[in-house]
């Protein structure tokens, strides 16, 4: 199984500030998927980054709201654009392993004040 | 599009009893469903997954689940619940490989709580 670091594990930030969170994989993987869930709930994705392309966002993600990077096959980087208190969330990026076992990070708490 | 239904928000049982966490599925094609456990400010761990094969799969963690077509169900299921086994679980499915898309859809989730 892939091992997953994400960093911050937290921050707090103002209201119209953003945050750069980092996703860092133990092996080289295709895709990258970045997940929110927000306080009491359930995983949303946000979108899907293979490496050498553009992410590929879900409906009601913006790139603008929240780019992304994938500079190579362990790394990705999820920014969280001016930031509002209905951030707050922990972010998660996963990623695919060729058995289809999709393995998580320990996440990002996120609270903006 | 496919979707998951957990329909307990909390299971409750004692410990050393079988627990059973309810999951059903919509999807059109051959389901590829998951189970991930989390626990208290951790990520998610995956317990097992279905594809092909088996309707009962087994997992991680002496945890097992039965898939039944017929009833688009997925329960999770174990024979004897610790008190460790308290936490949040979630179902999941994802899109067949043809159709290109590979993120997951997740359920509700379902709190398990364990009382010893």
């Amino acid at each position: 199984s892939a091992v997953i670091s994400q960093k911050p594990s937290r921050d707090i930030c103002q209201r119209g500030t953003s945050l750069t969170i980092q996703c860092q994989v133990d092996s080289q993987v295709t895709m990258m998927f970045w997940y929110r869930q927000q306080p009491g709930q359930s995983l949303t994705l946000i979108a899907t980054a293979n490496q050498g392309s553009e992410a590929t966002y879900e409906s009601g993600f913006v790139i603008d709201k929240f780019p992304i990077s994938r500079p190579n096959l362990t790394f990705s980087t999820l920014t969280v654009s001016n930031l509002s208190p209905e951030d707050s969330s922990i972010y998660l990026c996963s990623v695919e392993d060729p058995q289809g076992e999709q393995y998580f990070g320990p996440g990002t708490r996120l609270t903006v004040t | 599009a496919q979707s998951v239904a957990q329909p307990e928000d909390q299971v409750n049982v004692a410990e050393g009893n079988p627990l059973t966490v309810k999951c059903t599925y919509s999807v059109s094609g051959n389901p590829y469903l998951f189970w991930y456990v989390q626990y208290p400010n951790r990520g998610l761990q995956f317990l097992l997954k279905y594809i092909t094969g088996d309707n009962l799969v087994k997992g991680s963690y002496g945890f097992e689940a039965e898939f039944n077509k017929s009833q688009t169900s997925f329960h999770l299921k174990k024979p004897s619940a610790l008190v460790s086994d308290s936490a949040l679980y979630f179902c999941a499915v994802r899109d067949p490989y043809y159709t290109g898309r590979r993120a997951l859809t997740f359920g509700s989730g379902t709190r398990l709580q364990v009382q010893p």
